[in-house]
């Protein structure tokens, strides 16, 4: 496989369950990406990952957990989520967190659609 | 303060007529990086171009190119020649070296029409 995939493509989750969405990225990138795209918002991001270590987390609620365990792979752990966390979840990655337009540039994939219940 | 404005909600293009999507940013930094990303409704962000804080030429990539006025603090992308597939949602984006952040504007909504 190429590029960046996540699983799965949609997930409906009650408020009391614990999920967790997965990222795996093959383009030998050394930088991961969680997102947030809700109605009508701009897409926010939520976390940042530079080899395996956060160097963001912008105010994220503690109910949303994500982990790092190396440079492929992404995860964000759910637990007891709200009905207004009801999203499109993004992950992407870049070889850099800056540097020239190659190496900067995020490449997304295809995303995570959950529905809270 | 919102760091990226994109002021039309929805567009409309003939096919091949050229269209201009609006985005004018807002950040203090002297480097920064602006993106453009196109999203289907298939949901994936496509990246189509960038234009670097420090490039003294616009971007072009195929059909794409970004007109940028940095003393305008605008990065309005060019789409030519448009086609039916160009029918998406596009984001402009910026990422500034302050914190690492990187900022969506709230999308256009493209449509080509026939």
């Amino acid at each position: 496989e190429t590029g960046v995939t996540q699983t799965p493509r949609h997930l409906v989750m009650g408020m009391t369950n614990k999920k967790s969405l997965k990222c795996e990225q093959h383009l030998g990138h050394n930088a991961m990406y969680w997102y947030k795209q809700s109605a009508k918002k701009p897409l926010e991001l939520m976390f940042v990952y530079n080899f395996k270590e956060q160097t963001e987390n912008n105010s994220v609620p503690s109910r949303f957990s994500p982990e790092c365990p190396n440079s492929s792979h992404l995860f964000l752990h759910l637990h007891t989520l709200q009905p207004e966390d009801s999203a499109l979840y993004l992950c992407a990655s870049s070889q850099a967190l800056v540097g020239t337009s190659s190496q900067e540039t995020q490449y997304f994939g295809p995303g995570t659609r959950l529905l809270v219940l | 303060a919102q760091k990226i404005t994109q002021t039309q909600p929805g567009m409309f293009v003939q096919e091949k007529e050229a269209v201009t999507l609006d985005c004018t940013y807002d950040t203090s930094d002297p480097s920064y990086g602006l993106f453009w990303y196109k999203q289907p409704s298939s949901g994936e962000m496509i990246f189509l171009i960038y234009q670097g804080s420090y490039d003294q030429q616009n971007a072009t990539e195929g059909r794409y190119s970004l007109n940028f006025q940095k003393a305008r603090k605008s990065a309005n992308l060019v789409i030519s020649a448009s086609q039916l597939g160009d029918s998406a949602m596009y984001f402009c984006a910026m990422r500034t070296n302050t914190g690492n952040q990187f900022y969506f504007g709230t999308g256009t909504s493209l449509t080509v029409i026939p």
